[in-house]
């Protein structure tokens, strides 16, 4: 079946600009993870949404984070006023969580460039 | 909160030889620990996980120990192959997929 998928697969933007990152799990899956990661570094947890419980932001860097999930499926991941330290890969994964399991689907992540 | 560590940071082993990588963490509520293993350019993906009323899990050449009263456990690779060359993460999660944290990862070289 189909896995997580993510888009756009490569993101460039200027400094300052807003980005939206979009993440599509794999249906039926309640729980979806943004993670972040850097070049040559680890798994950055940055949200986490499981049902329709309140997200669990505790992962996010700043106030320029956000993150959606409408009807809890497809989940946007939004970065205001980008800066250059915001250059990394943004991996997005869904599970079923709880007793339907834990094992965590990736996506092949968006790659964002900020000059 | 949660925190994982992981050693080496890179290993390097002959084709044909075993790896063993190894992670520790510190919340004692963590209950499950996955393995991901990591290929250039592409997101993780699960190869073996362990929960913690379980010791020891075996999927042909690879392993997973659990050792809940150190807070350690291990990933074993037995007769590795190049394609075996990869990043891993190890990670520790409490229940219902909570508090998900990832080591910060092994690169793995296995030279034919």
């Amino acid at each position: 079946g189909a896995g997580v998928s993510q888009s756009p697969s490569n993101k460039v933007t200027e400094k300052g600009k807003d980005v939206e990152l979009r993440c599509d799990p794999i249906s039926g899956h309640t729980a979806l993870y943004w993670y972040r990661q850097s070049l040559g570094q680890g798994l950055e947890f940055l949200i986490y949404f499981q049902g329709n419980s309140a997200p669990d932001k505790s992962g996010l860097p700043s106030d320029r984070f956000s993150a959606e999930r409408t009807g809890g499926s497809v989940s946007t991941l939004t970065i205001q006023r980008t800066q250059q330290e915001d250059s990394a890969v943004y991996l997005c994964a869904s599970s079923l969580a709880g007793t339907g399991g834990l094992e965590q689907y990736f996506g092949p992540g968006t790659r964002l460039t900020v000059t | 909160g949660e925190n994982v560590e992981q050693h080496p940071s890179t290993l390097s082993v002959q084709e044909g030889d075993s790896a063993v990588i190894k992670c520790t963490y510190s919340d004692s509520a963590s209950n499950y620990f996955p393995w991901y293993k990591q290929e250039l350019g592409k997101g993780p993906q699960l190869i073996i996980d362990i929960r913690s009323n379980v010791g020891e899990k075996k999927d042909q050449r690879i392993a997973v120990t659990l050792n809940k009263t150190a807070k350690h456990f291990s990933l074993h690779i037995t007769e590795t192959q190049p394609e075996d060359s990869a990043v891993y993460f190890c990670a520790a999660s409490r229940d219902y997929g909570q508090n998900f944290v990832f080591g910060p990862g092994t690169r793995l070289s296995v030279l034919p």
